[in-house]
């Protein structure tokens, strides 16, 4: 069964830092994986989408890696704004050609606070 | 600027009665998701309907929870008899799954529920 970690669960850095979330998963057989925003009593907001097939995708300030063989993926923020306080999700669907292939297991993410 | 909807944003019941919760897919999305935010479990995939289709439930409590999808503009999830365990925010999500896989999910702004 496939699990997803994220490593701090919260994080507090000064504005204009630059700072790195991490997320690992346990099933390397994934067929992309998604990064998400969720501010404080709202839905979740896709950020960056990595196919299994690249290694980096890139978003404005917002960059995300994917080492699949390793099970890792790293959000990187440059710059931070206390408009990045959120908390970030990362999730990953089961590579896999049956039903239910799209499901997506997410991390239970990391809360970050920008302070001014 | 097309979203996702959910209706009630918050409801509070007591134990026993039956609750319902609307979404209203984008217009176009052929998949529909229901997740269940909890504290302790994080965002757990309860139900996922594909063309209208329910293609995997497999995380939903089958005994009091069912999830359908009466027409391409609505998707229900239905909680009968409730009980507060149950209490959680339920997103659900929508999202368009082209030949070579899903790609990004929308998801709406949540139903907040409390059984007392």
């Amino acid at each position: 069964k496939q699990e997803v970690t994220q490593i701090p669960a919260a994080l507090s850095v000064p504005e204009g830092e630059n700072l790195v979330l991490n997320c690992s998963f346990t099933d390397s057989a994934i067929y992309n994986l998604q990064w998400f925003r969720q501010d404080p009593g709202k839905g979740l907001t896709s950020l960056l989408l990595i196919q299994s097939s690249q290694r980096e995708q890139t978003s404005g300030r917002l960059n995300a890696s994917l080492d699949k063989s390793s099970g890792r993926s790293t959000l990187y923020i440059a710059a931070s704004q206390p408009g990045d306080s959120a908390t970030y999700l990362c999730a990953v669907p089961k590579e896999d050609s049956g039903a239910g292939s799209y499901q997506l297991t997410f991390g239970k993410g990391t809360k970050l606070s920008v302070i001014p | 600027d097309a979203r996702v909807t959910q209706t009630p944003r918050h409801k509070v019941t007591e134990m026993g009665q039956e609750v319902t919760m609307r979404c209203q897919p984008i217009l176009g999305h052929n998949t529909v998701f229901w997740y269940r935010q909890t504290m302790m479990q994080g965002l757990e995939l309860l139900a996922y309907f594909r063309n209208r289709a329910p293609l995997d439930d497999s995380g939903m409590p089958k005994d009091r929870f069912s999830a359908e999808m009466p027409d391409a503009t609505l998707a229900t999830l239905k909680i009968q008899p409730s009980e507060p365990r149950d209490s959680a925010v339920y997103f659900c999500a929508s999202g368009w799954e082209p030949d070579r896989g899903i790609e990004t999910q929308y998801f709406g702004p949540g139903t907040r529920l409390l059984v007392l």
